[in-house]
């Protein structure tokens, strides 16, 4: 079965920072692409950071960019995002998922249950 | 720009079919979408890929009460034999290299 467990989240002021993971099983993580995508309380999806399977190809949404860094380790199964400089705009439930092929780019086919990022003074 | 528009509500009777839309923006009307649900509280679960050509693979466990089908740039999300566990919100997703994009989101109301 495969699985994606998200941990990490909290209440963090603004300008601080904190580091998500993702712990998967059930599938070769080393083949996969693997993304992060958060929702604001009350609102929509939003796509923040994708990984390819060997870490050569790393993207980020605008809204990110220069703050977050994804990483992944594939001996230990996980995906990582390091969140730096927060804002209160962060505010979210962070999720991971896995692109369903062996392809950079595609469809999501498995998500984590999510852990909800608190940022406030 | 690659833009995914969807309708932000839908509504219809328990039993009913719906018809969920999902727009791909100008120029991209050969892309692929997935469609992905969320029930409240939960985390969101995947539905389908719709590609280009109308054809759809769904995900494991995903009644056959859903399907997939397209119209030019128009992707849709048909659920028959509504059940009150399928009010929820719906999302597409498309991708490129380099980022993805999700719709706004649907909310479906069960009456």
């Amino acid at each position: 079965e495969v699985q994606l467990v998200e941990s990490g989240g909290g209440l963090v002021k603004p300008g601080g920072s904190l580091r998500l993971s993702c712990a998967t099983s059930g599938f070769t993580f080393n083949t996969y692409t693997v993304n992060w995508v958060r929702q604001a309380p009350g609102k929509g999806l939003e796509w923040v950071s994708s990984i390819s399977s060997g870490s050569s190809y790393i993207y980020y949404a605008d809204s990110v960019q220069g703050r977050f860094t994804i990483s992944r380790d594939n001996a230990k199964n996980s995906l990582y995002l390091q969140m730096d400089s927060l804002r209160a705009e962060d505010t979210a439930v962070y999720y991971c998922a896995r692109v369903g092929s062996t392809s950079n780019a595609d469809y999501f086919d498995y998500w984590g249950q999510g852990t909800l990022v608190t940022v406030s003074s | 720009q690659l833009v995914l528009t969807q309708s932000p509500s839908a509504s219809a009777s328990l039993g009913a079919s719906v018809k969920l839309t999902c727009t791909l923006s100008s120029g991209h009307s050969s892309y692929a979408i997935a469609w992905h649900q969320q029930q409240p509280e939960k985390g969101p679960r995947y539905l389908m890929k719709v590609n280009s050509d109308g054809s759809h693979s769904k995900g494991d466990g995903i009644p056959d009460r859903f399907s997939g089908s397209r119209s030019g740039a128009e992707r849709y999300l048909t659920i028959s034999s509504l059940q009150s566990e399928d009010e929820a919100d719906y999302y597409c997703q498309t991708w490129d290299t380099g980022r993805v994009v999700f719709g706004g989101g649907t909310k479906l109301t069960v009456l």
